[in-house]
């Protein structure tokens, strides 16, 4: 089955720096990748996404590239804010199995200091 | 939309009794599925459904957890009995279809003492 790998797992920087996440993925077959967000005492939040047929996608402050070849996906978080401090986790999805059942990396716990 | 309504938001049990966690999923959403998460384990998947069906359940720790979805509109996660390892907060999601992303309810934070 599919194995995802996220690195780092923590991450601190400064308010205003950017913010670098990266996953690795096993199966050539998955061909969509999310990124979620989590607050403290919350559930996981969607706040973008990629498909293998895109190489970048950028939504205002976050943006997401994708690497096919190599099996490897990033989020990149510019001009970071204090309310970007989260957990993060990517995911990879087969879509041709049976139903979308998404492979979850481990998380990075991000800290922006003020 | 409500987004995905999970309830209760916190549970405290003895060890032994009976638990049961309950979602309501987007409506619309075809895909249904129950997570675990703790701080060793990070998040696991239990179970999910496709159509009300449930699709792959091998991540059911064991005899003692079931889940059904018995309409588009309603899950159940059950515990019997607990056990104090089963305290963790489990989350419920939905999505559209089989290629996007979730929307994860608040989630139950469950204590078993």
């Amino acid at each position: 089955g599919e194995n995802v790998e996220q690195h780092p797992s923590t991450l601190s920087v400064q308010e205003g720096d950017s913010a670098v996440i990266k996953c690795t993925y096993s199966d050539s077959a998955s061909n969509y990748f999310p990124w979620y967000k989590q607050e403290l005492g919350k559930g996981p939040q969607l706040i973008i996404d990629i498909r293998s047929n895109v190489g970048e996608k950028k939504d205002q402050r976050i943006a997401v590239t994708l690497n096919k070849t190599a099996k490897h996906f990033s989020l990149h978080i510019t001009e970071t804010q204090p309310e970007d401090s989260a957990v993060y986790f990517c995911a990879a999805l087969t879509s041709n199995t049976n139903a979308g059942k998404s492979t979850f990396g481990d998380g990075t716990t991000l800290t922006v200091k003020p | 939309d409500a987004g995905v309504i999970q309830s209760p938001r916190h549970e405290v049990t003895e060890m032994g009794q009976e638990v049961t966690l309950r979602c309501k999923p987007i409506s619309g959403h075809n895909s249904l599925f129950w997570y675990r998460q703790t701080m060793m384990r990070g998040l696991e998947l239990l179970i999910y459904f496709n159509n009300n069906v449930p699709i792959d359940d091998s991540g059911m720790p064991e005899d003692r957890f079931s889940a059904k979805m018995p309409n588009a509109s309603f899950s159940t996660l059950k515990i019997q009995p607990s056990e104090p390892r089963d305290s963790a907060v489990y989350f419920c999601a939905s999505s559209r279809d089989r290629d996007y992303g979730y929307t994860f309810g608040s989630g139950t934070r469950l204590t078993v003492v």
